[in-house]
């Protein structure tokens, strides 16, 4: 079975550029989330989607970063301008989702972007 | 609101010693708890969750976990550990299977030869 795909695995950029994310999900999974990892700090949830909807977006910075999965699979995350302080490892993860005992399904993570802003 | 806090975030132990890596969370509701893994330049995978049920977890790679109510506690246990088992291990807690999972800073395992 095909893990969580992420590209690319590494960018340098400058602050104030722009830079996209994508994640492929494994097949069949309803429910991506993409995490944002700190040197030094663990995982902490930028936007979780079920489908093409969003569940979860409470702690992302919606004033420089948006994410879509318009179809419902694949998914990107985008930042618009960047910032020094966004350097970290962008991780995405997957799972079957559903509501009830399918709630309870695990997570799958991809290997990660690590992003530095300098 | 729910917390989770790794104390301690280095941790060398040598090979074929037992380790513990303690993890303490705070929550106004039920919650579940994970323990990932996290090998260098890789993603998270899961080691073992708590849902319901027996407080004793066992997972994969000999780890296992015992969940305290009492104590608001998961401490990660392994009899012996291995080279291999080198990483950071991330304790995480959730109000509800993986919605809203918040994770610990993590604590690095270093296992000395």
């Amino acid at each position: 079975e095909a893990g969580v795909a992420q590209s690319p695995r590494y960018k340098i950029i400058e602050k104030r550029q722009s830079v996209a994310f994508w994640c492929n999900p494994i097949s069949g999974h309803a429910t991506l989330y993409w995490y944002q990892q700190i040197l030094g700090q663990g995982p902490k949830l930028l936007i979780q989607f079920q489908n093409n909807g969003v569940v979860d977006d409470s702690q992302l910075p919606k004033d420089r970063f948006s994410a879509e999965r318009l179809k419902g699979v694949d998914s990107t995350l985008k930042i618009q301008p960047a910032k020094l302080e966004d350097s970290a490892v962008y991780l995405c993860a997957s799972s079957l989702g559903g509501t009830g005992l399918l709630k309870n399904t695990e997570a799958f993570f991809g290997q990660g972007t690590r992003l530095t802003v300098v | 609101a729910q917390s989770v806090t790794q104390l301690d975030s280095q941790v060398p132990v040598f090979e074929e010693a037992p380790v513990e890596l303690r993890c303490n969370y705070s929550s106004s509701v039920s919650v579940y708890l994970f323990w990932y893994v996290q090998y260098p330049n890789q993603g998270l995978q899961l080691l073992l969750k708590y849902l319901s049920g027996s407080t004793l977890v066992k997972g994969i790679n000999g780890f296992e976990a015992e969940f305290n109510k009492s104590q608001t506690s998961f401490h990660l246990r392994k009899p012996s550990v291995h080279i291999s088992d080198t990483a950071e291990y991330f304790c995480a807690v959730s109000p509800g299977g993986y919605q809203k999972v918040t994770f610990g800073t993590g604590t690095k395992l270093q296992v000395i030869p």
